[in-house]
Formats: structure tokens, sequence, C-alpha cells
């Protein structure tokens, strides 16, 4: 168990809806990091926060969009679904901002 | 442009063989780190290593080591003896620090570890 924890494990959706994915990072972790596995794409990192601040983005879509709360835990929106985003959406949690990352279980997505 | 290159799609080997997975990167940033992920078949992401684009010295973690070499813009991992639990998928990425962060991952490599 990494001490990362995400919810819910699996969702099921229709194109077109809104999901909110939530994470909460290892106790004392400032950073959260949010990627994306599919098939297609393979493995893609999304975003980065660090206590509070969005420290760097990487291949999000404009219809996704994340924050970090003050408790640090953190959500990730996904909206105007569509097949494609169906994927595997993993959350991590590190120290500091390029520490060891450990990463929760993942959220499952599935639109269809 | 950066980029990630692991020219091996999948390796099997025989239990107790040394394996190298290769991984091979562009930048022309001189900050940057260099990270190695394991993705069992369980599905869960593992985190390895990390290395500097600074500290070009070589680790050892038990069965686990890396080589780093700047001068071919290499970052390999080798497993000694590898066992059963070793089959996985291992993704290398390439992380800039420099301006603004970018994260570049490779494709990955699946090792098949065979009794």
């Amino acid at each position: 168990d990494s001490g990362v924890t995400q919810t819910p494990k699996h969702l099921i959706t229709a194109t077109g809806q809104r999901v909110t994915l939530r994470c909460s990072p290892r106790s004392g972790d400032l950073s959260v990091y949010w990627y994306q596995q599919s098939l297609d794409q393979g493995l893609q990192f999304l975003i980065q926060y660090y206590n509070g601040e969005e420290r760097a983005k990487g291949n999000i879509l404009e219809r996704f969009s994340a924050q970090q709360f003050p408790d640090l835990h953190s959500e990730l929106n996904l909206s105007s679904l569509e097949l494609g985003d169906s994927a595997l959406y993993f959350c991590a949690s590190s120290p500091g901002q390029q520490n060891e990352q450990f990463f929760g279980p993942g959220t499952r997505l599935t639109v269809l | 442009a950066q980029k990630v290159t692991q020219a091996q799609t999948e390796i099997s080997v025989v239990e107790k063989e040394d394996v190298t997975l290769d991984c091979v990167y562009e930048t022309r940033d001189t900050t940057y780190y260099l990270f190695w992920y394991k993705q069992p078949p369980s599905g869960e992401l593992v985190f390895l290593i990390r290395r500097n684009s600074f500290d070009e010295q070589n680790e050892i973690s038990g069965r686990y080591s890396w080589n780093f070499q700047k001068s071919t813009s290499s970052f390999n991992f080798t497993i000694t003896a590898s066992q059963v639990v070793d089959s996985a998928v291992y993704f290398c990425a390439l992380i800039i620090t420099s301006g603004t962060y970018k994260y570049i991952f490779g494709t990955g490599t699946r090792l098949k570890v065979l009794a």
C-alpha cells in the first residue's frame, strides 16, 4: 500500500458527461501528479501540483482541469467526455517536486 | 525536441538470466531528470529510480542497477539474476526542469521472465 488513495476505482459513464476523480496523497507529501494511461496513447503525464500551485502541465486537454486543495488532496475534472478518454488515470504524490513518487491504484474510466 | 526511446518492445528471458532494458533520450536541455517505473501485471505503477542530469554515477539496488551515460544519452536498467516477479512493463521517463517542466515517457518494455 503506497498510502495514496484514489476514488472511485471504477467509473462508467456516457459521452458528453462530466466526472471528477479524487486523489488523497500520502501524509506530508506536497506534490500531486496526474497521469493517463490508455492503449492508444500509452502513459502520459497530465499535470502536477505542488502545495496548491500548478507546477507542471503535460498533455492535458482543455476539457480537463485539476486543482489541489488546502488539505493537499487533488481532483481531476474531465468534461464533455469522449470515447477516447477511456483510460486508467493514476495519481501520484511525492514529498517535494522531483522526489520518489508514490502511486495510487488508479481509477479506470470507461466512456460508453 | 525531447524524446524517450525504448526500442525493446518485449523481452523474454529465463529465470536467473541477466537482462538489460535500454532507454535512450533526446534533449538539448542541460537540467533534467531520468526516471524508471515498473508496472507489474496487477497494474499499479511503482517508482524505481530517479537520476538527475548532473549525477552520472551508476546505481545499484539489490539485483537492480542503472547505467547513466550522458555521452550516449542513455539510462539503461539491468536486472541481475532475474526472477518471475520481475515480469512487468518498465517505463523510462525524461523530466525537463528548466523553464516549464515537461514529462516525456517511453513506450515501455514488457519483460517476461519464464520459470
